[in-house]
């Protein structure tokens, strides 16, 4: 079965690094997520992704954080210089359509020290 | 902003037993989606069962039904004969309609069978 997968699945960085999440969304899908998670709190809509560019994004997305899609299969989530709180698990999802059913990957999480 | 709450923050069952996970929203809005999913140790968030808001008829999916009470914004998860590999983290979420897929959690659910 078709599946969305990120790597790293662990990333450590020093803060001021910067940092690049790699996820696959199915082949297929047209829209393209990030959410994040801090530890202990909830899940959270950072940017949706459409067309090749962003179609939504949450006040948490500012000028640090950036997305692309270099290649057609890859969707990256970059950040350019680290802070601690910026740690978190991050998920990449995907969907077909826009109402579609989102599928998600494992996640990476980020640890900055 | 649409919130979601859930106020169970772990819940255990006997394997086989039924267990009901809490869910309770805000809105202003008419017209939404709701959603359970399950996030397996390890494991990505899949789909459990999702819900029309205009639909009174409460969704099923084999052994998982909702009771969607519009009025009181509250949309439970019932497992039935629970099964060791429901064990997981179960996240409920909402979502505007129309517009980009931007889900709203609520803060999971942790669920433990005990054989």
């Amino acid at each position: 079965e078709p599946e969305v997968t990120q790597t790293p699945s662990h990333q450590v960085t020093q803060m001021g690094q910067e940092v690049i999440l790699r996820c696959v969304p199915i082949s297929n899908h047209l829209y393209f997520y990030w959410y994040r998670q801090i530890l202990g709190q909830k899940v959270e809509f950072l940017v949706s992704f459409y067309n090749n560019e962003i179609s939504e994004k949450s006040e948490i997305f500012d000028d640090q954080f950036s997305v692309e899609r270099p290649d057609g299969s890859n969707f990256t989530l970059k950040i350019r210089s680290t802070k601690l709180e910026d740690s978190a698990m991050y998920f990449c999802a995907s969907s077909e359509y826009g109402t579609g059913e989102l599928f998600f990957g494992e996640g990476s999480r980020l640890t900055v020290l | 902003a649409q919130t979601v709450t859930q106020s169970q923050p772990e819940m255990s069952v006997q394997e086989a037993e039924t267990v009901t996970l809490s869910c309770t929203y805000d809105t202003s809005e008419s017209d939404y989606y709701l959603f359970w999913y399950k996030q397996p140790p390890s494991r990505q968030m899949i789909l459990v069962i999702r819900q029309e808001a205009y639909k009174q008829q409460n969704a099923t999916e084999n052994r998982f039904s909702v009771n969607f009470q519009k009025a009181a914004k509250s949309f439970s998860l019932k497992i039935s004969d629970s099964q060791l590999g429901d064990a997981a983290m179960y996240f409920c979420a909402y979502r505007s309609n129309g517009g980009a897929q931007k889900l709203v959690f609520g803060q999971g659910t942790r669920l433990t069978i005990n054989p």
